[in-house]
């Protein structure tokens, strides 16, 4: 059974700062991962997409990272402003499967 | 292009009442997933759909909870007898037959809360 795990639960950094999110999975046979930003009270918008071939995507201040054979990924956030406060959520799909299987997700506060 | 729709944004329920949510795919998407997110809690997987078929339902509680994507209109997620227990967050995804494939798009979920 997959399970999807991201550390640290909470983060709080001042604004500027570079940071690192982390998600593992149990189990490496996926055929994509996603990470998501979910904002209080609101849907899920999709961040970045990498599919098990590849090793990273970025997409203006973020870059995400797969090693697939470790089970780890990692979301790189440059230059943090208040605006990217939010939860991430990281979710992966099994090989054979349709549907994401998520993290609890991380906190991220970015203080002005 | 519109994204993912669903209503209504907001539902109270008494206990014992049903409750209907409904779910628009993005144009062009065929495939609608249903998720639950109970408080506290993260993201969980409930049913797969296609056009006029069930294909994944192993999210689903067995009994009260019932899904279906007719072939005109939106996709429905029913729960008959509501109970407490099933006050959350409840999202509908869709994705696409061809492109990145099983990319997932998300609509802005129905709340649900149960008196």
């Amino acid at each position: 059974k997959q399970e999807v795990t991201q550390i640290p639960a909470a983060l709080s950094v001042p604004e500027g700062e570079n940071l690192v999110l982390n998600c593992s999975f149990t189990d490496s046979a996926i055929y994509n991962l996603q990470w998501f930003r979910q904002d209080p009270g609101k849907g899920l918008t999709s961040l970045l997409l990498i599919q098990s071939s590849q090793r990273e995507q970025t997409s203006g201040r973020l870059n995400a990272s797969l090693d697939k054979s470790s089970g780890r990924s990692t979301l790189y956030i440059a230059a943090s402003q208040p605006g990217d406060s939010a939860t991430y959520l990281c979710a992966v799909i099994n090989q054979g499967a349709q549907k994401l299987v998520f993290g609890q997700g991380t906190r991220l506060t970015i203080n002005p | 292009n519109a994204g993912v729709m669903q209503n209504p944004r907001h539902l109270v329920r008494r206990r014992g009442q049903e409750a209907r949510l409904r779910c628009s795919p993005m144009k062009g998407h065929s495939h609608v997933y249903w998720y639950r997110q109970l408080p506290e809690e993260g993201l969980k997987f409930m049913v797969y759909l296609q056009k006029e078929n069930i294909i994944d339902e192993s999210g689903m509680p067995k009994e009260r909870f019932s899904a279906e994507f007719p072939k005109e209109g939106p996709s429905i997620l029913r729960i008959q007898q509501v109970v407490r227990g099933d006050s959350a967050a409840y999202f509908c995804a869709s994705s696409p037959v061809s492109g990145r494939a099983h990319e997932q798009f998300f609509g802005p979920g129905t709340r649900l809360t149960v008196l």
